[in-house]
């Protein structure tokens, strides 16, 4: 079965510094998508980022990148210069691909809780 | 404002009530998800709709649950006889038509939080 696993339940980080929150995954198919998302405490889901099994690059949008280590099953969020308004929950997912049919359902890791520190 | 919305955004009811929650989707996408979240946990997945069509529904969803998306447009989640358990956020998400890779990303509205009494 699918699963995503996220370590750390929380971390802190000074403003303006860079930090890495880690996501590991499991699947035996071939094909998947990996997204980032954030959660601030107002509880909308907002997406981050994407990268895909066969991207060759790490995926990049502005402050956000993907550190995506496919032997490693690792697909971790570098955040750079951190701001205040970074402070909030962070989740990782996986799309899961049905053969039959793709349904394209996320399955989502427990969330890393990431507080920006002045 | 284009995004996905949701009403109501909270929602108290008593055990045994019946609630219904209503999703508005990015209005050229023609797949529509909703999820459940419980305090300290991720989303997970109940149900997905392509157009009208409900395509896949998860063991979570009990009998008491029931989505339907009449006009492939707005969807509906109704929970008969709430249980305290049912005491969640309800996120609805859309996406548009797959094409594979970024394109299937799915874009979360606000939520409906429940509370069950």
């Amino acid at each position: 079965a699918q699963k995503i696993t996220q370590t750390q339940p929380g971390m802190f980080v000074q403003e303006k510094e860079a930090v890495t929150l880690d996501c590991t995954y499991d699947t035996s198919d071939p094909s998947y998508g990996l997204f980032w998302y954030k959660q601030p405490s107002s509880g909308e889901m907002i997406f981050l980022i994407y990268q895909g099994s066969y991207d060759q690059q790490n995926a990049t949008e502005g402050r956000y990148s993907l550190n995506f280590q496919k032997a490693r099953k690792s697909a971790n969020l570098v955040i750079s210069a951190s701001q205040l308004g970074d402070s909030a929950m962070y989740f990782c997912a996986m799309r899961e691909v049905n053969y039959g049919g793709a349904t394209n359902k996320l399955i989502f890791g427990t969330g890393t809780l990431l507080a920006v520190q002045p | 404002d284009t995004g996905v919305s949701q009403d109501p955004r909270h929602k108290i009811t008593k055990r045994g009530q019946n609630v219904t929650f209503r999703c508005d989707p990015i209005s050229e996408h023609n797949r529509l998800y909703w999820y459940r979240q419980t305090l300290g946990q991720g989303p997970e997945f109940l149900t997905y709709f392509q157009n009208e069509a409900q395509l896949e529904k998860s063991r979570l969803l009990s009998d008491r649950f029931s989505a339907e998306r009449p006009k492939g447009s707005f969807s509906t989640l109704e929970i008969q006889r709430t249980e305290q358990g049912d005491s969640a956020m309800y996120l609805c998400a859309s996406s548009p038509r797959g094409g594979g890779g970024g394109t299937d990303t799915q874009y979360f509205g606000p939520g409906t939080r429940l509370t069950v009494l």
